[in-house]
């Protein structure tokens, strides 16, 4: 089935660094690609995504871009700040018996320190 | 709209006790996820819902876990017996088409003692 697969954390960063999470992953189709984040005691929000190749998905300074020939979505940001520590997750819509469901990545934690 | 509603929050429960975890979606979404976190093994997909209909379970660790969804507006995961194992954290999240985005609740932290 597909997969991802997100750098290993923890991330961290003084603020104002400039941030890269990487993520690849494997699909027989065209899937939708996001990223989500999780701020501590919370649930995932949707952060940002991307439906099709060269797509740029862009929320809260944060960017990616669908890479088919790569099959990578990487979560960049150029500034980082001390309430961006979460742990931020790429995920992806499989396509398997007629329906789709959201695949995740293991989660990278970011911290982010003044 | 308020967003995945679940309840409870936290719940503190001993072995062989049987909890039952509930959510409610956003109104008008025809998919519902149940995921469980660990540190272990992370966000795992349990089982998700189409209009109310179980469409893959195959996360469903055991015959011990069982999910329902009587109605489009509710939904419960039951573990009946529960064991020291099943403490994670379970979240519930509804999308609205086959290709959106999922929306979470804030989910439910379990412990068993």
């Amino acid at each position: 089935g597909d997969s991802v697969t997100q750098m290993e954390g923890p991330v961290t960063l003084s603020e104002e660094a400039f941030l890269t999470i990487n993520c690849t992953y494997t699909a027989t189709g065209y899937p939708s690609l996001f990223w989500y984040v999780q701020y501590p005691g919370e649930g995932l929000q949707l952060l940002l995504k991307a439906t099709k190749a060269d797509d740029k998905g862009s929320n809260k300074g944060f960017e990616a871009t669908y890479r088919k020939e790569t099959t990578s979505f990487h979560l960049e940001k150029g500034s980082v700040q001390v309430s961006d520590s979460a742990v931020y997750f790429c995920a992806l819509n499989e396509w398997a018996g007629g329906y789709n469901k959201l695949i995740f990545g293991a989660g990278t934690r970011l911290a982010v320190h003044p | 709209d308020a967003g995945v509603i679940q309840s409870p929050r936290h719940e503190v429960t001993e072995m062989g006790q049987e909890v039952t975890l509930r959510c409610k979606p956003i109104s008008g979404h025809d998919y519902l996820f149940w995921y469980r976190q660990t540190m272990m093994r992370g966000l795992e997909l349990l089982i998700y819902f189409n209009n109310n209909v179980p469409i893959d379970d195959s996360g469903m660790p055991e015959d011990r876990f069982s999910a329902k969804m009587p109605n489009a507006s509710f939904s419960t995961l039951k573990i009946q017996p529960s064991e020291p194992r099943d403490s994670a954290v379970y979240f519930c999240a509804s999308s609205l088409s086959s290709s959106g985005p999922a929306f979470f609740g804030q989910g439910t932290r379990l412990t068993v003692v």
